[in-house]
């Protein structure tokens, strides 16, 4: 079955600590996405990418890092300068200019991740 | 003023009845537009894709967008306990680079 793997489901970073969140699509999607949620703040963007070894800033992309490597893959790296980590990731992917044309994302399970 | 703009809720009606969502966007540019649903938890699943002005149905769900206005609408026609959840309104940005979601307005239907 074509989808989109999140994991871990949970994570824990320690303080000054760099995480990584792994994101894998075999949707054979050209574009990825990594999005953060908060409660009562819905979905922000983070990066997010057209092409292979080509991404781009989202609006709260300070703190983050991202590599676009192979088109199935989209890791996000959550660094120490990220003050307030705390939050749910969520991946997303769609065919090329996707949202235009009415296609969507798909999401990927998210990755909780806990500042301890 | 933000780019997606919805009330948080919670939204209660009573099962049987009509929920009605509603959601402003700001970019007069914006031509596709999609309402997910989200469960707590989980992550959101796409239940309806709108472009043209105008209504479409899809079982008892309709959605409705008027371009003049900026704003698009979901209908939930008899509300089940099963369709609580947070509906997200999401606005295609960039010449469809990218979605900017709104913050959410959570449903309760009560049985």
């Amino acid at each position: 079955d074509g989808g989109i793997t999140q994991s871990p489901k949970y994570l824990f970073r320690k303080e000054g600590q760099n995480v990584t969140l792994s994101c894998e699509q075999n949707l054979n999607h050209d574009a990825m996405y990594w999005y953060r949620q908060d409660p009562g703040q819905g979905l922000r963007l983070i990066y997010y990418s057209q092409i292979v070894n080509d991404f781009q800033k989202g609006d709260i992309a300070e703190g983050y890092s991202v590599s676009r490597e192979k088109k199935e893959s989209f890791p996000l790296t959550v660094t120490s300068a990220q003050k307030n980590p705390t939050a749910f990731y969520l991946c997303a992917s769609s065919i090329g200019q996707g949202a235009r044309l009415g296609y969507g994302y798909t999401f990927g399970s998210g990755t909780r991740l806990t500042v301890v | 003023q933000k780019e997606v703009e919805q009330n948080s809720g919670p939204l209660s009606v009573p099962e049987g009845a009509i929920a009605s969502l509603n959601c402003t966007y700001s970019d007069r540019g914006s031509q596709s537009f999609f309402w997910y649903r989200q469960y707590s938890g989980k992550s959101p699943e796409l239940i309806m894709f709108i472009y043209s002005n105008g209504d479409k149905e899809d079982g008892r769900f309709t959605a409705q967008l008027n371009k003049a206005s900026q704003y698009v609408s979901l209908l939930i026609r008899d509300s089940q306990p099963s369709d609580s959840a947070t509906y997200l309104c999401a606005v295609d940005l960039e010449g469809g680079n990218k979605l900017v979601f709104g913050a959410g307005t959570i449903l309760r239907v009560k049985s």
